[in-house]
């Protein structure tokens, strides 16, 4: 079954902590995509990868960094310095090349405590 | 800066039209796009309009006019499983990116009554 996966579903931390979200994808696209949905809010991008080895900072980076060192896999960090990180955390991927429908993993919800 | 309007709440009965509408300030416009979101779920793409027009897909059809900024989402034969978000997404250049990115609207959270 080809599709898009983050783990963990639900994530606690302590404040001050860093912590990695994992995504990953089988589908075999090129691009992928990370971005933040606060309550009754659309959502933000935080960064996103065309090509491995390669991102961009998207609308509101600050606080957050990536690596794409597999095609398959593009893991987000929050650190310490994200203001107020507890977000549900959703990742994306498309085929790229003009390709436009948007497919997204299942979420992960993050909690600051 | 980059805006989209989208209302914040729709309500409908089983069977009925409904229409969610989006209205957008851009630079650098590819697109508009809709998603749908059930409530802790992940969105689902419904359509993407890059010329003017009506596209149709089902009971759900996505129109945009280009030079009014403005696009919406019609839904048809309501059931009560499309009480969801609805979300309006335009596609925009950024960098020196070849795909854009998307910037969403806020959503419209829509209830389906009996």
């Amino acid at each position: 079954d080809g599709g898009i996966t983050q783990s963990p579903k639900y994530l606690f931390r302590k404040e001050g902590q860093n912590v990695t979200l994992s995504c990953e994808q089988n589908l075999n696209h090129d691009a992928m995509y990370w971005y933040r949905q606060d309550p009754g809010q659309g959502l933000r991008l935080i960064y996103y990868s065309q090509i491995v080895n390669d991102f961009q900072k998207g609308d509101i980076a600050e606080g957050y960094s990536v690596s794409r060192e597999k095609k398959e896999s593009f893991p987000l960090t929050v650190t310490s310095a994200q203001k107020n990180p507890t977000a549900f955390y959703l990742c994306a991927s498309t085929p790229g090349q003009g390709k436009n429908e948007q497919f997204f993993g299942p979420g992960t919800r993050l909690t600051v405590l | 800066g980059q805006s989209l309007e989208q209302p914040s709440e729709v309500t409908a009965v089983e069977g009925a039209i409904v229409q969610i509408n989006c209205t957008y300030q851009t630079s650098g416009f590819y697109g508009l796009s809709w998603y749908q979101q059930h409530d802790g779920g992940a969105p689902t793409f419904l359509s993407y309009n890059a010329l003017d027009g009506l596209e149709e897909t089902g009971r759900f059809s996505s129109f945009l006019s280009r030079s009014d900024s403005y696009g919406y989402l019609l839904l048809q034969e309501l059931q009560m499983k499309d009480s969801a978000s609805y979300f309006c997404a335009v596609r925009v250049r950024h960098g020196s990116s070849n795909t854009g990115k998307l910037i969403f609207g806020q959503g419209t959270t829509l209830q389906v009554k009996p």
